[in-house]
Formats: structure tokens, sequence, C-alpha cells
């Protein structure tokens, strides 16, 4: 049982628009910043969004992240089939002085 | 270009520990800190602790707290993970992941490809 909520898949086709809402409590996201990670089948986890909605150089900026209060999101624009993976939120938390994950979200491109 | 290159797969049986190490290249090691994170096969991650070149401090995650140890050389700019103990549901992918922010835990940025250990009797 992770400690963040995600839902366990989400979809859409070629183009549209698709977001992941991450919940988590005053501990973890209400007080701190949240990393998203995309991972494909078989390689390390990439950061796509760190301190709620900054992108590392080399992340497309069809790709977004927002929080507030106590959940977060990341919305993908214009997808794409390389978008076909799985995304973790991330926070820390300042009770356990460590990082809480969510559970994944396997987004399928249609 | 940073990298960090973790050591190759391992296979131990119940009881057994591991060790694994994570050499860090391409920025100044002593500034920052390594993060631990593993993924049981088909699951999620998992935070297991960090330690931090930087100000000499360690965290483990209370659920591997007396099983596991942190260490680096700095010598070689290698940390090292070590597991005891080790079960079945131990059998994971082992990431090392770089601070992103000198001395601060609160990021991590660059991650190891992750090492394979297999627990079997």
């Amino acid at each position: 049982q992770s400690v963040l909520t995600q839902p366990p898949s989400a979809s859409g086709t070629p183009g549209q628009r698709v977001t992941i809402r991450c919940s988590g409590s005053s501990s973890n996201i209400g007080s701190s910043t949240v990393n998203w990670y995309q991972q494909l089948p078989g390689t390390a986890p990439k950061v796509l969004i760190f301190s709620n909605n900054q992108r590392p150089s080399g992340v497309p900026d069809r790709i977004s992240g927002t929080k507030s209060g106590t959940s977060a999101s990341l919305a993908i624009s214009g997808l794409q089939s390389e978008d076909e993976a799985a995304y973790y939120c991330a926070a820390w938390d300042g009770s356990l002085n460590g990082w809480v994950f969510g559970g994944g979200t396997k987004l399928t491109v249609l | 270009q940073v990298q960090l290159v973790q050591s190759g797969a391992e296979v131990k049986k119940p009881g057994a520990s591991v060790k694994v190490s994570c050499k860090a290249s391409g920025y100044t090691f002593t500034n920052y800190g390594i993060s631990w994170v593993r993924q049981a096969p088909g699951k999620g991650l998992e935070w297991m602790g960090w330690i931090s070149i930087y100000s000499n401090k360690i965290k483990y995650a209370q659920k591997f707290q007396g099983r596991v140890t942190m260490t680096t050389d700095t010598s070689t700019s290698t940390a090292y993970m070590e597991l005891r103990s080790l079960r079945s549901d131990d059998t994971a992918v082992y990431y090392c992941a770089k601070f992103q922010w000198p001395g601060d835990p609160r990021g991590f940025d660059y991650w190891g490809q992750g090492t394979l250990v297999t627990v079997s009797s």
C-alpha cells in the first residue's frame, strides 16, 4: 500500500491530453514539493517534473505539473506513442524525513 | 556528464547479505548525497534511505532499520548499500539516485541503471 495514491491506469489517443492525479497528506504533498518520474519498461525512472512544476532540460513543454493542497497532477498534452510508460509521483515527507511514492500509473496510448 | 554506474546482478540465498555499489562520476561527489530506492518485480518504487556525503548524515526508512547499512568511499566516489538477513520479498531492482541539490536529500535527479537482487533458495 503506497503512501501517495495514484490511479493504476490511464489511457488516451494520440494528440489527446491526459492528466494523472496524485493524492497525499499534510505531511508530504501538503508541506513539500512533488516530483514526477517516467519509467519505460526495463529502465530506471527518469525525472519529468521536480519542485511541483519545473521541467529538467530536455523534457518537452507539453508535459506539466501542478500542485494544490494535498494533491498534485501531471498533465501530458499532444499524447504520443512514446509516452506509453509508468508514471510515479513522489514527495518528501517531513515526518519520515524521507521520500514517499505513489503506486504508479500505467499510461496506455490507444 | 553525471553518471551513476551500479554493480551487477546478484543471486543470494535467504538469510544472506548483499552489498550493491554505485560509482559516481561527472560531479563533485562530496558535495551531494545518494538515495536508495528499490522496485520489486511488477511493483512500484520504495524509498530505502539516503546518505549525505556533504553533511555526513544518514537516514534509513523505518522498514529497513537494523537490516540496511549505507556507506560511501570518497576516494573512489562510490556509494554502497548493504542489506542483511535477506528474504524472498527482498527480490527487487535496487537503484541509487544522486541528490539534486548540494547536501539536500529533498530531491534526486540522476539514477543508476539498477541492480537486480534475486533471493532464492
